[in-house]
C-alpha cells in the first residue's frame, strides 16, 4: 500500500492555467505538508497543515492556495501558472507533536512543467 | 532566520574510499534527520538524531549529532555505487506549535566504479 501518494505525476500545462495537484496519506499523520523542489534540488517547505489546519505558509504567492478537506488529504490548486512554478512539488506527512516532529513521509512527487 | 548548510554540495568519490558529508544549522536544536533522494525519485528517511551524541549506523552509511557544535555528519565507508543519491539534512525549526522542518542544501554524491 502506498503511504503518501500524489496525483499527477507529471503535470505539462501552459502560462496562465489554472491546475490542481492532489495527495492523500494513509498513515493515519495528523500534519501534511507541500514543499517545493527547484531545478538545483533545493527543497522549501510552502505550507503544512495540522488536522486539517493551515499552520505555516511560507511566503508562497497568493497564486497557490491549499486545501484540507480531512487529514488525510491535502491539495494544492495554483492559478494562472507562471514559467516560475515549474518545479517538482512534493507532499509529506508526519506524526508531530509539542515533543518534537516526526520522520517524514513523502509522495513521489508531482513534476510541473509550464510552458 | 533558522539556516541549515551543507557542504561539500557535490562530492564525486571513487568505490572503496571514504568520506564525510557535514551538516551545520545556525540554532539550537536537538533534532536532526537525514534523508536520501534518488535521481528523479522521492525523499527517503535514513536516520533520525534525537539527542546531542546519537549516533546511528546503517550498512556503509553512520550519521552523528553535536547538538553543542551545530553539526551532524554522515560518513561514508567504502563507498558503493549504489550509494550514489542526494542527501539531505533536516533540523527541526518548529516555533510555538508550528511544525516545520528546515532541509539542508542537499548534497549530491556520486560515487565512481
Amino acid at each position: 500500500d502506498t503511504a503518501v501518494s500524489q496525483t499527477p505525476k507529471y503535470l505539462v500545462t501552459q502560462m496562465g492555467n489554472d491546475k490542481s495537484i492532489k495527495c492523500e496519506q494513509n498513515l493515519g499523520h495528523d500534519t501534511m505538508y507541500w514543499y517545493k523542489q527547484d531545478s538545483k534540488k533545493f527543497l522549501k517547505i510552502m505550507f503544512s497543515y495540522n488536522n486539517k489546519e493551515l499552520i505555516i505558509n511560507e511566503t508562497v504567492p497568493n497564486r497557490f492556495s491549499p486545501k484540507s478537506p480531512d487529514k488525510a488529504h491535502l491539495n494544492l490548486h495554483i492559478n494562472s501558472l507562471e514559467l516560475g512554478d515549474s518545479a517538482v512539488y512534493f507532499c509529506a506527512s508526519s506524526q508531530d507533536s509539542a515533543g518534537g516532529l516526526g520522520t517524514q513521509y513523502f509522495g513521489p512527487g508531482t513534476r510541473l512543467l509550464v510552458l | 532566520e533558522l539556516k541549515v548548510e551543507q557542504n561539500p554540495l557535490f562530492l564525486s568519490m571513487q568505490e572503496g574510499k571514504n568520506y564525510t558529508i557535514y551538516c551545520n544549522y545556525s540554532t539550537t536544536s536537538d533534532r536532526l534527520y537525514w534523508y536520501r533522494q534518488d535521481p528523479g525519485k522521492s525523499l527517503e528517511s535514513l536516520f533520525v538524531l534525537l539527542s546531542n551524541g546519537a549516533v546511528k549506523q546503517e550498512g556503509r552509511l553512520m550519521a552523528s549529532l553535536d547538538t553543542k557544535a551545530r553539526l551532524s555528519t554522515l560518513h561514508i565507508t567504502a563507498a558503493v555505487h549504489d550509494l550514489s543519491a542526494t542527501y539531505f539534512c533536516a533540523v527541526d525549526g518548529s516555533t510555538s506549535g508550528t511544525y516545520k522542518y528546515i532541509f539542508g542544501t542537499g548534497t549530491r554524491l556520486k560515487v565512481l566504479a
